[in-house]
């Protein structure tokens, strides 16, 4: 059964400063991996989607890598502002089977302070 | 505004009433999804919709009754619900089952009381 991790749960960084999310996945074997921001009471909002033939993905100030045979994903934040804080979950779709079923982290909340 | 629009935004509802979720896209996609988020857990996966045919119900309950009348879309009819059923329940939707990308609706807040 695919298990999903991420950490820190929660992070607390000052404005401008770069940081990195962190995920990790029990089985390699995914189709894809996909990153969200959730604000408080909100959906999810897509960011950035990997396909497990791609080494990393960027858009803007984010960049996201993912090392499938080590089950692990970044997301890079750079030059961070208050408009960041909300939370992000990282899911993977498995590469059999059930395809559809995104598997999904608790998330790291994070707060970017001014 | 991602092209998935949820209503209500929040529900409130008795044990024993009985209410719908209603979720529509935008996007021309062929999939949709609920998933239900419950504090401090992950997301669930509950049902998934390919092109209006139902491919995946992960062991939810049946007071839980998904309906998809065509690809744009989807219900969540509730009855008889418990308090632990109360949670954001979100919405998704995208190309394909598969390797495409999901975009998730705004929820619905729903308490059960």
């Amino acid at each position: 059964k695919q298990e999903v991790t991420q950490i820190p749960a929660a992070l607390s960084v000052p404005e401008g400063e770069n940081l990195v999310l962190n995920c990790s996945f029990t089985d390699s074997a995914i189709y894809n991996l996909q990153w969200f921001r959730q604000d408080p009471g909100k959906g999810l909002t897509s960011l950035l989607l990997i396909q497990s033939s791609q080494r990393e993905q960027t858009s803007g100030r984010l960049n996201a890598s993912l090392d499938k045979s080590s089950g692990r994903s970044t997301l890079y934040i750079a030059a961070s502002q208050p408009g960041d804080s909300a939370t992000y979950l990282c899911a993977v779709r498995p590469g059999s089977g059930t395809a559809s079923k995104l598997t999904f982290g608790t998330g790291t909340r994070l707060q970017v302070t001014l | 505004e991602t092209g998935v629009t949820q209503t209500p935004r929040h529900l409130v509802m008795g044990m024993t009433n009985k209410k719908s979720l209603k979720c529509e896209q935008h996007l021309g996609h062929n999939a949709m999804y609920w998933y239900k988020q419950s504090a401090k857990k992950p997301l669930e996966l509950m049902f998934v919709y390919n092109f209006k045919e139902q491919t995946e119900n992960n062991s939810v309950p049946s007071r839980f009754s998904p309906e998809c009348p065509n690809s744009s879309h989807l219900f969540l009819h509730l009855h008889t619900l418990q308090p632990e059923d109360s949670a954001l329940y979100l919405c998704a939707s995208s190309q394909r089952p598969t390797n495409t990308e999901a975009f998730f609706g705004q929820g619905t807040r729903l308490t059960v009381v």
